[in-house]
């Protein structure tokens, strides 16, 4: 009963260095979402996923790509990261009716030096 | 028009203190206003949550509060102690979210002095 899965926990980048971020659910959730969490800012969306095979852009989507080839799995990648890219990432999922909540992941923490 | 505004930044009680958390919304197609509490390295998880035909919803010591005519919502915590000490964000959505527009308000650092 594991959730939402995220890996990696920690990491550190350098300027123009690529990585992904993965994120895993095993709640057979259609929707999965990728938020960036930086102080005083709340959480803002950055991609998100209806189903199998979709993506759409949320509100800060500039410098990120993503991809969702499985049901379970959403894909967050950074292909030149970027000093202001620091932040923690949640990945959070849900069923999408009207009173579902978000199941989120424990976060990704990733620095930019 | 999307935004949710979120206050205090923080707030900080003596325990059994009842701290009041207050968001205020725009759009009125939002039909569905969650909150979630995170706790330091951890995830948001759902705390509780209100769909706009009701004025008050409670769950243990969590209350919500729900103005539709003023467009605002609260969250009362009853009898705080110091596990409850989080971050608190308040959220609104149309339809569940399923669209990516379940908008988080900028949230309240909770602290419950022992």
């Amino acid at each position: 009963n594991a959730g939402v899965t995220q890996t990696p926990k920690f990491r550190v980048l350098k300027t123009g260095q690529s990585m992904t971020l993965l994120c895993a659910q095993d709640m057979n959730h259609e929707y999965m979402y990728w938020y960036r969490q930086d102080p005083g800012m709340g959480l803002r969306l950055i991609h998100y996923s209806v189903g199998e095979g979709t993506t759409a852009k949320g509100e800060v989507p500039d410098g990120y790509n993503v991809s969702r080839l499985k049901k379970q799995n959403f894909l967050l990648g950074l292909e030149s990261a970027a000093p202001s890219q620091t932040s923690v990432y949640f990945c959070a999922s849900s069923r999408g009716l009207i009173s579902s909540g978000y199941t989120f992941g424990s976060g990704t923490r990733l620095t930019v030096v | 028009q999307q935004q949710v505004k979120q206050s205090p930044q923080s707030l900080i009680v003596q325990k059994g203190g009842i701290p009041i958390i207050n968001c205020a919304y725009e759009n009125t197609a939002f039909d569905y206003f969650p909150w979630y509490q995170q706790f330091p390295g951890k995830g948001p998880a759902l705390l509780i949550a209100i769909r706009p035909d009701v004025s008050e919803k409670k769950e243990g010591r969590f209350t919500i509060s729900f103005n539709k005519s003023a467009k605002q919502f609260s969250l009362h915590i009853m009898d705080s102690q110091p596990g409850d000490s989080a971050t608190y964000f308040c959220a609104a959505s149309i339809k569940g979210g399923s669209q990516g527009n379940l908008i988080f308000g900028k949230g309240t650092k909770l602290s419950v002095k022992p």
